[in-house]
């Protein structure tokens, strides 16, 4: 069984630029829901996808934007990006319709924004 | 509403001691409490996790205890270690969706 893994580990971005972050579910599961975590905070809920459609989402502007694959793979996307955004950026994956509704988590994309 | 509150911020044990963290929520349809383990550079794992039709639920040294009433839940760590040593995340979610974390308990256990 594979584990949720994202790339990149690290990155490094200036104000006002574009980012693309990668995350591969777990084998199985058809559920991203992708997370912020600020330095010092608990994740905070960006959004869900499943099965290709967006599935709920947090208290994020539109700038935030994802997209998720047949294959259950997810890309977030970032666009104008702001000092705020630095942050931790984790990926997790469930099997929507199960009995549990357990989240496994990827090691996460650490942004820095300068 | 979808806040959850999480005490105390930090904890620190001796080995062997209890650890306790509690936390609190607002709404009432959340029915996934999961407790996650979180060591630094890494992702959150989960520990334990309870449904709000159990008022406790045990995993080794790990124990949930859920006041469905009061609208809190605990998690108990029995005979601590070292290695616990890192970062507890209460969450609470509504049919696996919108996941709402607490603000973290860092904990340290003195050896």
């Amino acid at each position: 069984e594979t584990g949720v893994t994202q790339s990149p580990t690290h990155l490094i971005k200036t104000r006002g630029q574009q980012v693309t972050l990668r995350c591969s579910s777990q084998s199985g599961h058809n559920t991203v829901s992708w997370y912020q975590q600020a330095l010092g905070q608990g994740p905070q809920f960006i959004f869900q996808y499943y099965r290709e459609e967006e599935n709920g989402r947090g208290n994020f502007p539109p700038r935030f934007s994802g997209l998720q694959f047949p294959n259950y793979s997810s890309e977030l996307n970032v666009n104008a990006l702001e000092l705020d955004d630095s942050a931790l950026y984790l990926c997790a994956s469930s099997l929507a319709g199960g009995y549990t509704d357990t989240q496994y988590f990827g090691p996460g994309t650490r942004l820095t924004v300068l | 509403q979808q806040q959850v509150k999480q005490s105390p911020q930090s904890l620190i044990v001796q080995k062997g001691g209890i650890s306790i963290i509690n936390c609190a929520y607002e709404n009432t349809a959340f029915d996934y409490f999961p407790w996650y383990q979180q060591f630094p550079g890494k992702g959150p794992a989960l520990l334990i996790a309870i449904r709000p039709d159990v008022s406790e639920k045990k995993e080794g040294r790990f124990t949930i205890s859920f006041n469905k009433s009061a609208k809190q839940f605990s998690l108990h760590i029995m005979d601590s270690q070292p290695g616990d040593s890192a970062t507890y995340f209460c969450a609470a979610s509504f049919r696996g969706q919108n996941f709402v974390f607490g603000p973290g308990t860092r904990l340290s256990v003195l050896p």
